[in-house]
């Protein structure tokens, strides 16, 4: 079974506004990365947070974890039209291999 | 040039079928992976390796093998092909140095058909 689990599992906003996606995890971690997949396309790291980290920003991503409730959070602000893309969250382990959720598809509605 | 190369970018093939999936990189990572992704699902792991002489099954391996020729090549095979085994396949890369760092450097997928 997946390790990560993203929540919602689609998300429709409009351009300007915040999107927030969720995931939660099962088993301790070693660090926590999200990706976006635009259509049938390759995966592109956005962001990777360490399991000592609570908070970590790239310009308008801002990604929290909280390994007590065993869940990450990711926002983008001001969303853009060209953010409509699926976003997986993945569960680094110390063995080296992640795990990847079901994703959320995020849709930006101009 | 992409730092991660995929070969064919799809395939059609029949059941029962031998068909090679390729990999390459330019990154000079040590760790390659693949994943097969299902429509609406995310990534599970078949098969990933450390390095030249490291080779380790993941969650869905039976009926797929690979090969790692070098460093910077990884193959996937499906021995005898199945309708089931249709799905996008992945093949990404990370630094045992820096991917706590930067996280996997993914290829742009191989979307195979099994008919």
């Amino acid at each position: 079974s997946q390790q990560g689990e993203e929540d919602p599992q689609a998300l429709s906003i409009q351009e300007g506004e915040n999107a927030t996606m969720n995931c939660s995890y099962k088993t301790s971690i070693n660090n926590l990365q999200w990706y976006r997949q635009n259509s049938g396309r390759g995966l592109v790291h956005l962001i990777l947070i360490r399991s000592n980290e609570r908070e970590k920003h790239s310009g308008r991503l801002r990604v929290t974890l909280d390994t007590s409730k065993k869940s990450s959070s990711l926002l983008i602000t001001a969303s853009r039209a060209a953010d409509t893309a699926s976003y997986f969250c993945a569960t680094g382990h110390n063995a080296g291999k992640s795990t990847f959720g079901d994703g959320t598809t995020l849709t930006v509605k101009p | 040039d992409a730092d991660v190369t995929q070969t064919p970018r799809n395939r059609i093939t029949k059941t029962g079928k031998r068909i090679m999936l390729e990999c390459s990189q330019t990154k000079g990572h040590d760790r390659m992976y693949w994943y097969r992704q299902d429509p609406g699902l995310g990534l599970r792991l078949i098969y990933y390796s450390f390095d030249v002489k490291d080779i380790n099954k993941g969650e869905i391996s039976d009926g797929y093998s690979v090969s790692r020729q070098a460093q910077a090549k990884f193959s996937l095979s499906l021995e005898s092909a199945i309708p089931n085994q249709t799905a996008l396949y992945f093949c990404a890369t990370s630094d045992s140095q820096s991917d706590r760092a930067y996280g996997y450097t993914f290829g742009s997928g191989t979307r195979l058909t099994v008919v």
